[in-house]
């Protein structure tokens, strides 16, 4: 089934220590998008990506980056995590990026900072 | 400031009855709406959708209504079943804007049997 991959399911990091978390689709999808979900708050928009074009959106923090190496890749790097940055990091893709374009999610990646 | 919002965490329904699930936004500008639906350990799925040109959309058990002067959203499932316990997230965008969506918080709904 063509789907939306994220690894790992649950990922821990120190305070400040730099993480990475991955994204894969089989669904050839030309946009590709992280979304960052606090507990019990709505899945906020970090970033999103049409084809090569990179769009970040105004009140992402410079310690949010993403990387898309191929159609098929998307990751999210997160330089130096703070407390706050505990969520579930949800990527999605959809076909276009028109307005009635269905976005496809992932099970997610949960962070922990300790 | 949050442009969409989901006022009831939680919903209780009988199995068989009527399940109403309420959204408001903020935002005027807004002009298509979506349901997702979301299981535990799985990402959202979407559900429904309406554009802001219509005022009712409908899919077998599932309807959403638009009352784009009151600023509000709702979807209805009827008749609910056990198989319909899940988060729902109601979202919207902005044609301009491409598909950048925003979502609110989320409803748990629990249909009981």
């Amino acid at each position: 089934d063509a789907m939306v991959i994220q690894n790992p399911r649950y990922q821990v990091t120190q305070f400040g220590k730099p993480v990475t978390l991955s994204c894969s689709q089989t669904l050839n999808h030309n946009v590709m998008y992280w979304y960052q979900q606090k507990s019990s708050q709505a899945p906020k928009l970090l970033f999103h990506y049409y084809d090569k074009d990179f769009n970040n959106e105004a009140d992402t923090p410079d310690n949010f980056q993403s990387r898309r190496p191929n159609t098929s890749f998307c990751f999210l790097d997160i330089r130096s995590p703070g407390l706050g940055d505990a969520a579930m990091y949800l990527c999605a893709t959809s076909r276009a990026s028109g307005a009635q374009e269905t976005q496809y999610f992932g099970p997610g990646t949960r962070l922990l900072v300790l | 400031d949050q442009q969409v919002k989901q006022n009831s965490p939680s919903l209780s329904v009988q199995e068989g009855r009527i399940s109403i699930l309420n959204c408001d936004y903020t935002n005027s500008m807004f002009d298509y709406f979506l349901w997702y639906k979301k299981y535990p350990a799985e990402g959202p799925t979407f559900l429904i959708s309406i554009s802001s040109i219509k005022d009712k959309n409908e899919d077998g058990r599932f309807t959403v209504f638009l009352n784009k002067s009151a600023k509000h959203l709702s979807l209805h499932i009827v008749p609910s079943q056990p198989g319909d316990s899940a988060v729902y997230f109601c979202a919207a965008s902005r044609a301009e804007y491409g598909n950048k969506l925003v979502f609110g918080a989320g409803t748990i709904l629990r249909v009981k049997s």
